[in-house]
């Protein structure tokens, strides 16, 4: 089993200002494909997750630009380059390398 | 576009079956390369993936439940199911189906997921 932490579990963010998140996982997330399998979701209040970032870094459809996702190998970020009041949530990682797909804790993301 | 539903009885008892259906609509269960998984979440926790089918039948399960779990779909209906059995109050918490654009080596990215549906185990 591939072991996904995150950190921080919970980051209180000022709208306006940047804010990241870090993920890593217990192997290397690097397929054949030349891509990384690690995927980012969130999941807002009352609702079910949703696909932000996937393959490590493409954008899902219909996702602000303000969402980048980076890293390789055992270590990626998620960054929200300024934060909206609407961005408060959960967010996922979730390695997909392995067809027994394991998901970070998660990182609480609220305004201070 | 694509969109899940969720269905099933909300409460189980102890020791019972779990029995969930997930309808997809806006598009075939069997048009594309997709596996149609389950991720489940227990009351105020994290996520946890169940398991995933594809449209030929082939199962990939969660080691830690595969003893209990049986998945199967239903072309004719474009309907996907999941069944658990020896349910224990860990049992309980939300359960969501979602499109996984894995292959037969590796998961995939999950979207769209459905909106979940809350089973409780209690007798």
């Amino acid at each position: 089993e591939i072991v996904m932490t995150q950190s921080p579990l919970s980051l209180p963010v000022t709208p306006g200002e940047p804010a990241s998140i870090s993920c890593r996982s217990s192997q290397s997330l690097l397929h054949s494909s030349g891509y990384n399998s690690l995927d980012w979701y969130v999941q807002k209040p009352g609702q079910s997750p949703q696909l932000l970032i996937y393959l490590g870094f493409k954008r899902a459809s219909g996702v602000s630009d303000r969402f980048s996702g980076s890293g390789s190998g055992t270590d990626f970020t998620l960054r929200i380059s300024r934060v909206e009041a609407e961005d408060v949530g959960v967010y996922y990682c979730v390695q997909a390398l392995q067809t027994f797909m394991t998901f970070g804790p998660g990182t609480r993301v609220h305004i201070k | 576009q694509v969109q899940l539903q969720e269905s099933g009885p909300g409460l189980v008892k102890p020791s019972q079956t779990l029995s969930l259906t997930c309808t997809v609509s806006g598009g075939s269960i069997h048009s594309g390369s997709y596996y149609w998984s389950w991720i489940r979440q227990p009351a105020g926790k994290g996520l946890e993936w169940i398991g995933r089918i594809y449209v030929s039948g082939k199962t990939d399960y969660n080691p830690s439940l595969k003893r209990r779990l049986t998945m199967s779909l239903d072309t004719s209906k474009n309907q996907f199911s999941l069944k658990l059995t020896s349910v224990t109050a860990a049992d309980t918490g939300i359960y969501y189906c979602a499109r996984d654009h894995g292959d037969d080596t590796s998961g995939g990215w999950f979207d769209p997921w459905g909106q979940g549906t809350l089973v409780t185990v209690s007798s």
